[in-house]
């Protein structure tokens, strides 16, 4: 089944501690990117790649690391997580930027205390 | 600038009544995307329609409609006889060639379907 992955699907954490939230896609998908999801402020991109290596910011990167070292892979981490970074995060894939569909994973729900 | 605008924030309707969520848009590209995207209570984004800014054409996908005018910069969905299912947060989004792919969404409306 065609699908994007995201691990885990619900994380609270302390304020500090790194963390790392994980995306797989198996569509051999060129573009991934990552949105963080707030009431009243919407859904917003973080980082986005266009392919293996590439990798650029968003709207909001700030706080936020990624990685694309194979095409499938695109983590999410936060080197000291911080109570404004409690948010619902979606990664989401497409066969290339803009002009296809894209398919999102079920969401990571993170609470930072 | 690019701007989604969906103007209803929450929709309650009596199940089998039609709906018509809106969807205003803005940009300065002449090649960009629209989609629309189901958010349901479990929180997942599902997708439901692309349509290319070329392609003016109207579609239907079985109780769910789609019309598309680039003259007012609108993208409607209309779901016919509407079921308790359908409840869920619905978004309109735009993606511009010219741009990164990032998908600028709406504020999203609430669609509330009572039986």
């Amino acid at each position: 089944e065609a699908q994007v992955t995201q691990n885990p699907r619900y994380l609270i954490t302390v304020t500090g501690k790194k963390l790392t939230v994980t995306c797989s896609q198996n569509m051999n998908h060129e573009y991934m990117s990552w949105y963080r999801q707030d009431p009243g402020l919407g859904l917003r991109q973080i980082y986005y790649s266009m392919n293996v290596e590439v990798t650029d910011k968003g709207d909001v990167p700030e706080g936020y690391k990624v990685s694309r070292k194979e095409k499938r892979n695109f983590p999410l981490i936060l080197e000291s997580p911080s109570p404004n970074q409690t948010s619902l995060y979606f990664c989401a894939s497409s066969l290339s930027r803009s002009s296809y569909g894209y398919t999102f994973g079920s969401g990571t729900r993170l609470t930072v205390v | 600038a690019q701007k989604v605008t969906q103007a209803q924030t929450e929709i309650s309707v009596v199940e089998k009544e039609d709906v018509t969520l809106d969807c205003v848009y803005e940009t300065r590209d002449t090649t960009y995307y629209l989609f629309w995207y189901k958010q349901p209570p479990s929180g997942e984004l599902v997708f439901l329609i692309r349509r290319n800014s070329f392609d003016e054409q109207n579609e239907i996908s079985g109780r769910y409609s789609w019309n598309f005018q680039k003259s007012t910069s609108s993208f409607n969905f209309t779901i016919t006889a509407s079921q308790v299912v359908d409840s869920a947060v619905y978004f309109c989004a735009l993606s511009e060639w010219s741009n990164t792919g990032k998908l600028i969404f709406g504020q999203g409306t609430t669609l509330q379907v009572k039986p």
